[in-house]
């Protein structure tokens, strides 16, 4: 599976669009990009995954660049209750199942 | 719809002892995973399984092991606890390969 990267850290402040960048500069054209959090120390929660067109639901948008080497989570109006760490996942659906947790962005939200 | 729930959510244990870990999911996943969770890092799959009956080895199997004989369950074993075996324990399943894994709350275990 392809690496990824983060940057260890962000603020956001409350109500505005928190924007999560993720660099995946050799990521293969089968390879997902998935997306989750971890709040404090809960199990990791699932938000969003995507092949290369952009994805919205109800927790977030994600938006892939065209030659897919990079992507971002969007989530559109953040709340005290988003700040977690986010992981940014490339991953195959096909072969081993590893799913490659890094070390994700820690995204605090700014009352 | 409980999700994925773990038995125990603590437990300390003295070098040497064995214990097991339950993970259940009502969801009727195919999939289930256990990972492990050091202090500053990401998760690590430890073992998995594709569906009832069947295991096979993560990244990180050494000192565990597992069963999964029934569908909704999927038990990870300790035979002889080590300290390097002091983790967070998350457990997930999922309904393919291809689809999200959802995640128990987890078990902190602390080897002495």
């Amino acid at each position: 599976d392809a690496k990824t990267t983060q940057p260890p850290s962000m603020d956001c402040a409350e109500g505005r669009a928190a924007n999560l960048p993720c660099n995946h500069s050799t990521i293969s054209g089968n390879e997902y990009v998935y997306w989750y959090r971890q709040i404090h120390s809960q199990g990791p929660q699932y938000i969003i995954h995507g092949l290369k067109n952009n994805e919205t639901n109800e927790m977030a948008s994600l938006i892939i660049t065209e030659d897919r080497k990079s992507s971002t989570l969007i989530l559109p109006h953040a709340t005290l209750r988003d700040t977690a760490v986010y992981y940014c996942i490339v991953r195959s659906n096909f072969g081993n199942e590893k799913l490659t947790f890094g070390t994700g962005t820690r995204l605090t939200i700014i009352p | 719809n409980a999700g994925v729930t773990q038995t125990p959510k603590f437990r300390v244990l003295k070098t040497g002892q064995s214990m097991t870990l339950l993970c259940a999911q009502d969801m009727n996943h195919e999939y289930m995973y256990w990972y492990r969770q050091d202090p500053g890092m990401g998760l690590r799959l430890i073992h998995y399984s594709v569906g009832e009956g069947t295991t096979a080895k993560g990244e990180v199997p050494d000192g565990y092991n597992v069963s999964r004989l029934k569908k909704q369950n999927f038990l990870l074993g300790l035979e002889s606890a080590a300290p390097s075996q002091t983790s967070v324990y998350f457990c997930a399943s999922s309904y393919t390969r291809a689809r999200e894994q959802y995640f128990g709350p987890g078990t902190r275990l602390t080897v002495t």
